[in-house]
């Protein structure tokens, strides 16, 4: 079974660009939650989506959003970019959202804004 | 609001010593708790949980963390450590309340072990 997929790998965008991450859960997985990851703030939830809905948001601005396809799939969005916005970004998926289920996390897509 | 202390930044150790990396937390309702790890270049794989029941519970490659509640602490150990385990890890505390899915992380614990 494939895991968690997220395209792409690495990044590079300047200030002002906007940029959109991938994130293909694993077969079967309806929940796709996504975390920032810094040196300084560690790591941070962004957003979680179940069934194309939001379901649970983090203390981000609205530079950034997401959204859920009907095939699970997932991608973020991060507008205006700030230099502050330099990090891993990494998704995880679930099968449901019930805190006895494994969440698998992906690799992870390093973004760097110059 | 619920946060996550983890106690050391860096852990440096023998192979084969013991080891204990320190997490406390903090929440005013029921939480449940996890140790995640995070090896160079990778995402974060799953150790153990602590749902209810036993406060001891066992995770992979060896790993057991003890669930306190007076203390508010889930402290992760392994007896005897290897090469492989040098690695970050990261200690992680979620509550219906929050949502299961989301997260609240410690800053990491690296751990670092020497020959």
């Amino acid at each position: 079974k494939a895991g968690v997929t997220q395209t792409p790998r690495y990044l590079i965008k300047t200030r002002g660009q906007q940029v959109t991450l991938s994130c293909s859960p694993i077969s079967g997985h309806r929940s796709v939650s996504w975390y920032q990851q810094t040196p300084g703030q560690g790591l941070q939830f962004l957003f979680e989506y179940f069934s194309e809905t939001q379901r649970n948001k983090g203390n981000f601005p609205g530079r950034f959003s997401g959204r859920q396809f009907s095939n699970s799939r997932s991608e973020m969005n991060v507008s205006t970019l700030e230099l502050g916005d330099s990090a891993l970004y990494l998704c995880a998926s679930s099968i449901n959202r019930r805190p006895d289920e494994k969440l698998f996390f992906g690799s992870g897509t390093q973004l760097s804004v110059l | 609001a619920q946060s996550v202390t983890q106690l050391d930044s860096q852990v440096p150790v023998f192979e084969e010593a013991p080891v204990e990396l320190r997490c406390n937390y903090s929440s005013s309702v029921s939480v449940y708790l996890f140790w995640y790890v995070q090896y160079p270049n990778q995402g974060l794989q799953l150790l153990l949980k602590y749902l209810s029941g036993s406060t001891l519970v066992k995770g992979i490659n060896g790993f057991e963390a003890e669930f306190n509640k007076s203390q508010t602490s889930f402290h992760l150990r392994k007896p005897s450590v290897h090469i492989s385990d040098t690695a970050e890890y990261f200690c992680a505390v979620t509550s219906f309340s929050g949502g299961y899915n989301k997260l609240i992380f410690g800053a990491g614990t690296r751990l670092a072990v020497h020959p």
